[in-house]
């Protein structure tokens, strides 16, 4: 089982800036079984990033993941309003559980 | 409309049982395999169990294993999740969602149901 291991825990940022996450998994994994998703609070969580580069339908360009073995990241390229957000990255191994890291927060700065 | 809805939610006393139902529409239910995650107040996500399109295939967390199960039925396009001998850390926010078919990551989320166990 790989332990995934986001950080920051909490990015504070203004709108139009730069936002990059990353996510640490403790054993190599492969980078096709990576996804990051957003959720806002009170909604469920959807999904941004499989394969950890492919943009799942609907998301903006804004959005792109990249990474290969044990550090994947996720990159907002201009922070609009609605991406203020917890984001968490999951590996899905070859054998369960398919755990999440614990999540980074945007904040507004 | 493509949408998950879950229900069966409640309060209920440490040691009892539950019962959770997640309704599918606007999509094939048995081309996909589907998934439970949950999410304690004010925590992070946690993924619970899952199964795949045939029912072939079902996993669990440690956390839950011997006491919950997972099915689904075809025909009524529904996924259940029975928990048993639910414990005060079993208190969450219970989703269902979607597998990708043919990629990997939950592509469908439900807006929960949530459960509540008291000691």
């Amino acid at each position: 089982e790989s332990v995934l291991t986001q950080s920051p825990g909490t990015l504070s940022l203004s709108p139009g800036e730069r936002a990059t996450l990353s996510c640490r998994a403790s054993q190599s994994v492969s980078s096709s079984y990576l996804a990051w998703y957003q959720q806002k609070p009170g909604q469920a969580p959807r999904l941004l990033i499989y394969a950890a580069s492919s943009r799942a339908t609907g998301i903006p360009d804004r959005f792109s993941g990249s990474g290969s073995g044990t550090d994947f990241t996720l990159t907002i390229s201009r922070l609009e309003p609605e991406d203020f957000a917890v984001y968490y990255c999951q590996h899905f191994g070859s054998s369960p559980p398919w755990t999440f890291g614990q999540g980074t927060k945007v904040e507004i700065k | 409309e493509v949408q998950l809805v879950e229900s069966g939610g409640d309060w209920v006393q440490s040691g009892r049982s539950l019962r959770l139902s997640c309704a599918a529409s606007g999509f094939t239910f048995g081309d996909y395999a589907m998934h439970w995650v949950r999410q304690a107040p004010g925590k992070g996500l946690e993924w619970v169990s899952g199964i795949s399109w045939n029912s072939g295939t079902i996993i669990y967390a440690d956390s839950v294993k011997g006491r919950f199960t997972i099915s689904r039925d075809d025909a009524e396009n529904s996924l259940h999740l029975q928990m048993n001998s639910l414990r005060a850390e079993d208190t969450a926010l219970y989703y269902c969602a979607r597998r990708m078919k043919d990629n990997v990551g939950f592509d469908l989320w439900g807006q929960g149901t949530m459960v509540t166990v008291s000691s």
